[in-house]
């Protein structure tokens, strides 16, 4: 089964506002990452939060994992129309492991 | 943009019929990933490799196949297509487990 679960599946924000979207694990990570995908595009990296880390920074993006509740959130700041998108984690399980996988995502659609 | 090339972009094929989807690399990455995205299931991993003739099983592996016989090239071969792998088809790269991949710009698959 996949490994990470995004919540919620889709989003709908005004333009300015904030989005916020979450991701669940279900086994030890080495890293989780997020990623990008715009309509009929590939994916497109975000940003990369190591299991050691709390929390990163990355312009207008704000990760924070929390790896005892196995949990991570993105925060997007002051949204705009070119955010709209669909958002996925991934994680790259613990020692030994070569497998990126990915949760289902989450649809944000940011209106003008 | 990393190098990543996927052909071919589009595809339709008669069920039973073998198809093979090529991923070519110019970045001598080592991890090579194939992903299939589907409505509701996100991106589900099929195959991976970690370098030359090292390939392992993802989660949805069954009626596939994959070789790589060489850094740049990663193959996806469905043995005997059939409906239910009609998909979108992505191929990532990715340099080492601890950082971010790269993703092609998929291949849409319909099998008739």
């Amino acid at each position: 089964s996949q490994q990470g679960e995004e919540d919620p599946q889709a989003l709908s924000i005004q333009e300015g506002e904030n989005a916020t979207m979450n991701c669940s694990y279900k086994t030890s990570i080495n890293n989780l990452q997020w990623y990008r995908q715009n309509s009929g595009r590939g994916l497109v990296h975000l940003i990369l939060i190591r299991s050691n880390e709390r929390e990163k920074h990355s312009g207008r993006l704000r990760v924070t994992l929390d790896t005892s509740k196995k949990s991570s959130s993105l925060l997007i700041t002051a949204s705009r129309a070119a955010d709209t998108a669909s958002y996925f984690c991934a994680t790259v399980s613990g020692a030994g492991s070569y497998q990126l996988t990915f949760g289902k995502g989450t649809k944000l659609s940011v209106i003008p | 943009d990393a190098g990543i090339t996927q052909s071919p972009r589009h595809k339709v094929t008669e069920t039973g019929t073998p198809v093979t989807l090529r991923c070519h690399q110019t970045e001598n990455h080592r991890y090579m990933y194939w992903y299939r995205q589907d409505p509701g299931h996100g991106l589900r991993l099929i195959h991976y490799s970690y370098g030359v003739k090292d390939t392992d099983k993802g989660e949805v592996s069954d009626g596939y196949s994959v070789s790589r016989s060489k850094t740049e090239d990663f193959l996806l071969t469905l043995e005997s297509a059939t409906s239910s792998q009609t998909s979108v088809y992505f191929c990532a790269i990715s340099e080492s487990v601890t950082r971010q991949a790269f993703f092609g710009q998929g291949t849409r698959l319909t099998v008739v």
